[in-house]
């Protein structure tokens, strides 16, 4: 069975660095067909794609949060690991993390499938 | 970065009925597209990939359409549990960008 499930801090302060750590089982990280992505949800609005991490080391980014934005694996421990700097009470959403497969390659330009496992999420505050 | 409209963004409708509803990409995006259903307090699920595969264990009654920049989620014969808001995802460049959501609610 294939489970995912996100853990981090409840509250943050304005401007501290949000760490999310998605811990995997059911599926290796090593697979190079399986990643792993991050998508976010404040409260009442809309899902929000933040990253997503496959085993050849390719990671991608929100085009607008890229600057703040890292994310990294940790095979031994079966662990994907979000950070955000500099958080801002705009941040304030629930987590999640979700199984991603790669579908191929179009011209040399990988595609993807959806995410097909979803962790429960997290919820995090960023407020003063 | 594409850009993903849906319409509508709130849908009434009454159990039996079908529904449909529209997602158009700012660019061509082949066929890489999801759907997802998410209910209050849960996690999203995922419907329908590459536009019209069903995914494992769901119903028969969604269906997926299109290609290009216009697709379609279909539900044949809506059920009690239908009821819940709608997001359709391109997975044909990075960033996967989702789009607004569409709610649906029994009439």
């Amino acid at each position: 069975q294939v489970t995912l499930k996100e853990s981090g801090p409840v509250l943050v302060k304005p401007t501290e660095t949000l760490t999310l750590t998605c811990t995997v089982s059911g599926f290796s990280l090593s697979n190079l067909r399986m990643g792993v992505s991050w998508v976010r949800q404040p409260p009442g609005k809309a899902l929000e794609w933040l990253a997503h991490f496959f085993p050849n080391d390719e990671k991608s980014y929100s085009t607008s949060l890229k600057s703040r934005l890292t994310i990294s694996k940790d095979t031994s421990k079966s662990q994907v690991v979000l950070t955000m700097t500099n958080t801002d009470p705009v941040d304030t959403a629930t987590y999640f993390c979700a199984r991603t497969t790669l579908g191929g390659y179009r011209y040399g330009i990988p595609y993807y499938y959806g995410m097909d496992v979803w962790g429960q999420g997290t919820t995090v505050t960023v407020s003063s | 970065d594409i850009q993903m409209t849906q319409s509508p963004s709130s849908l009434s409708a009454s159990v039996g009925d079908r529904v449909t509803i529209t997602c158009r990409a700012s660019q061509s995006i082949s066929s890489y597209l999801n759907w997802y259903q998410q209910k209050p307090g849960k996690a999203p699920k995922l419907l329908i990939y590459s536009a019209s595969s069903l995914e494992s264990g769901v119903p028969s009654r969604f269906s997926g359409g299109g290609s290009g920049t216009d697709f379609t989620l279909a539900i044949s014969s809506l059920q009690p549990e239908d009821f819940a808001t709608y997001y359709c995802q391109q997975s044909y460049s990075t960033p996967h960008t989702f789009g607004q959501g569409t709610k649906l609610e029994i009439k």
